[in-house]
């Protein structure tokens, strides 16, 4: 099983603030998905295949990383950002990570 | 529009079995994996499985390979979840999603479905 380990666990940013996350890998994976979830909602795919933006997905967001390590960055962090964000891999049978939850400072 | 209604959820007692459906339209059904993912409360996301266009494969999580069973309906446009032996630790929220395995991801998700095992 192929862990992935994300980070931090909480945190949170401003209006117009630069917001990282990062997911790490246990073993090298060829490509990371990322999921938005607010709260008592579904997930949602968010980028796909590393650095695609899945529909709908505003271009303040970018991801990027290979082999073990993996991120998410918003550009400028908005209002409506605030949310559990996931990773997941399917190199192996797919696993998702425990997730950060980005609040609004 | 590719919608996913999951259904069949509810209080179970311990050790009872439950099976839960998912309904879906807006796209070929038959064309794609289909697959399940359930949610602890307050917990994270957890795969428990997928399977095939033509139900020749079936995979699940190691862990829940011999409690669970997963099918699909292609003339009924319907994906199931048969669970058995739950216990405590099956209490979540069950979702259903379609899965592009080239590069596996879960475009489509559906709303989910609680099911808590409690007597």
């Amino acid at each position: 099983e192929i862990v992935l380990t994300q980070s931090p666990t909480t945190m949170a940013a401003s209006p117009g603030e630069k917001v990282t996350l990062t997911c790490r890998a246990s073993s090298s994976v060829s490509y990371m998905h990322w999921y938005q979830q607010r709260s008592g909602t579904s997930p949602k795919l968010w980028i796909y295949e590393t650095s695609k933006l899945a529909s709908g997905v505003p271009n303040r967001f970018s991801g990027s990383g290979s082999g073990t390590s993996y991120s998410l960055t918003i550009n400028s962090m908005e209002t409506e950002d605030a949310a559990t964000y996931y990773c997941q891999q399917g190199s192996s049978y797919p696993t998702f990570g425990g997730g950060t939850k980005l609040e609004l400072k | 529009e590719v919608k996913l209604v999951e259904s069949g959820g509810g209080l179970v007692q311990p050790g009872r079995s439950l099976k839960l459906s998912c309904a879906a339209s807006g796209f070929s059904f038959n064309d794609y994996w289909m697959g399940w993912v359930r949610q602890a409360p307050g917990k994270g996301l957890e795969w428990i499985g997928e399977i095939n266009q033509d139900s020749s494969t079936i995979n699940y999580t190691p862990s829940l390979k011999d409690k669970f069973t997963i099918s699909r309906d292609n003339a009924q446009n319907t994906l199931y979840l048969q669970m058995s032996k739950l216990g405590s630790e099956d209490t979540a929220i069950y979702y259903c999603a379609r899965a592009l395995v080239l590069r596996y991801y879960f475009d489509y998700w559906g709303q989910g479905v609680m099911v808590t095992v409690s007597s």
